[in-house]
């Protein structure tokens, strides 16, 4: 398997426009994460979906930010517009509920840059 | 919702000696805390984990302890080596659930 994937891996875009970051969970995986990577508040939730569900978006900073997921293969997230302070690094993560294994499992990350 | 310490923030070793990372939880229902490490632009990765119905894992140079009346688990590496240099994360859930994160450990291992 080729492990979760992400894409773009580097985005950089100017204050103001649309940005989408994708991602494609381990297949046959049910759980699906979006975490944010800065300095200032390490690692962090955004959404978590199960079976394409959204269960938790309790840390969706705000309206700009939302998410999919259309189906089982694929998610994205939406910022609409992008601030500087949105630059960061997005991770997405995939696990399979329902099994004794809680494993989260990490994509490779989209580095943002927001100028 | 689950608050997640983690101490040190940074920490210098010498090769072939040991290096402790502690972390303490506040929600008495999470019962999943793996470790993650992280080398610079790379993912986080797990290295290893344990449930809340266990007291001690060990793999290898690596071991965690879990002390649930506490709230408090940590990570011991032993025989360090260049390698282990890294950020290490700490996290705890319940179950399947999204993860909450210490805020890392910064491992140096000088050689």
């Amino acid at each position: 398997d080729a492990g979760v994937i992400q894409s773009p891996r580097h985005e950089v875009t100017e204050m103001g426009q649309e940005v989408t970051l994708r991602c494609k969970p381990i297949s046959g995986h049910n759980s699906l994460f979006w975490y944010r990577q800065t300095m200032m508040r390490g690692l962090e939730l955004l959404i978590y979906f199960n079976n394409n569900v959204p269960i938790d978006d309790s840390g969706m900073p705000e309206d700009r930010f939302s998410a999919k997921m259309p189906n089982a293969s694929f998610s994205t997230l939406k910022i609409q517009p992008s601030e500087p302070r949105d630059s960061a690094v997005y991770f997405c993560a995939s696990s399979h509920s329902g099994t004794h294994s809680y494993e989260q499992y990490f994509g490779p990350g989209t580095r943002l840059t927001v100028t | 919702g689950e608050n997640v310490e983690q101490h040190p923030s940074t920490l210098s070793v010498q090769e072939g000696d040991s290096a402790v990372i502690k972390c303490t939880y506040s929600d008495s229902a999470s019962n999943y805390f793996p470790w993650y490490k992280q080398e610079l632009g790379k993912r986080p990765q797990l290295i290893i984990d344990i449930r809340s119905n266990v007291g001690e894992k060990k793999d290898q140079r690596i071991a965690v302890t879990l002390n649930k009346t506490a709230k408090h688990f940590s990570l011991h590496i032993t025989e360090t080596q260049p390698e282990d240099s890294a950020v290490y994360f700490c996290a705890a859930s319940r179950g399947n659930t999204p993860l909450v994160f210490g805020k890392g450990t910064r491992l140096s291992v000088i050689a």
